[in-house]
């Protein structure tokens, strides 16, 4: 069974300073995704950032980028430059190419910016 | 530029009661899934569906029912409503069953007492 584990139930970080989440997962399949997504107080999910497993280059959005290391089945999530409006749930996510866009969450991870 | 809206926003529903959650997205996306949030858990499927007319369960299917007969609108109904539905609701659409983004809603608030 795919299952994706978040092992830090919360995590904080200074005003401008990097944070690292990290996230694993257990997966069989050759063709998947993975996604790190954001939930703000808001309560709305907004996509960070998206990895296909087929490409070896790490993904990077602006401030934002992952550390995908296949072989460990590790993806983490790196925040440079943290700002006080990243504070908020973290969720690593993952969907496999026949699972129809299914995605299987981990618990998420509760990043606090201290200012 | 509308997305993907829920409605209610907040609902507070009695035991025994039932009630739709109502979905609706403007992206053409065919598409569309309901996953439920509980306190300090990630978010679980309950049903999903491909295109119009076509539904399937996902992880956790017991105590809702599901329609989809646009493309649009993909409605959730409670029957009988149990404290164990008190949960957070989000609805989601994507293009594409392979990788896509997903698009969610702002979630529907549900408390059965």
């Amino acid at each position: 069974a795919q299952t994706v584990t978040q092992s830090q139930p919360e995590m904080s970080v200074q005003e401008a300073e990097t944070v690292t989440l990290s996230c694993t997962y257990d997966t069989s399949e050759s063709d998947y995704y993975l996604f790190w997504y954001k939930q703000p107080p808001s309560r709305q999910m907004i996509l960070v950032i998206r990895q296909e497993a087929y490409k070896q280059q790490n993904a990077t959005e602006n401030r934002f980028s992952v550390n995908f290391q296949k072989a460990a089945k590790s993806f983490s999530l790196k925040i440079s430059d943290s700002q006080l409006g990243d504070a908020a749930m973290y969720f690593c996510a993952y969907v496999y190419g026949g699972s129809q866009g299914n995605l299987i969450f981990g618990k998420g991870t509760k990043l606090s910016v201290k200012p | 530029n509308a997305g993907v809206t829920q409605t209610p926003k907040f609902r507070i529903l009695k035991i025994g009661q039932s009630m739709t959650l109502q979905c609706t997205q403007d992206m053409n996306h065919n598409y569309m899934y309901w996953y439920r949030q509980d306190p300090g858990m990630g978010l679980k499927l309950i049903y999903y569906s491909v295109g119009a007319g076509i539904t399937d369960k996902g992880e956790v299917p017991n105590g809702y029912n599901v329609s989809r007969s646009t493309t649009e609108d993909f409605p959730l109904r409670l029957e009988l409503a149990a404290p164990s539905q008190t949960s957070v609701y989000f609805c989601a659409s994507s293009y594409s069953g392979t990788g896509a983004e997903a698009f969610f809603g702002q979630g529907t608030r549900l408390t059965v007492v």
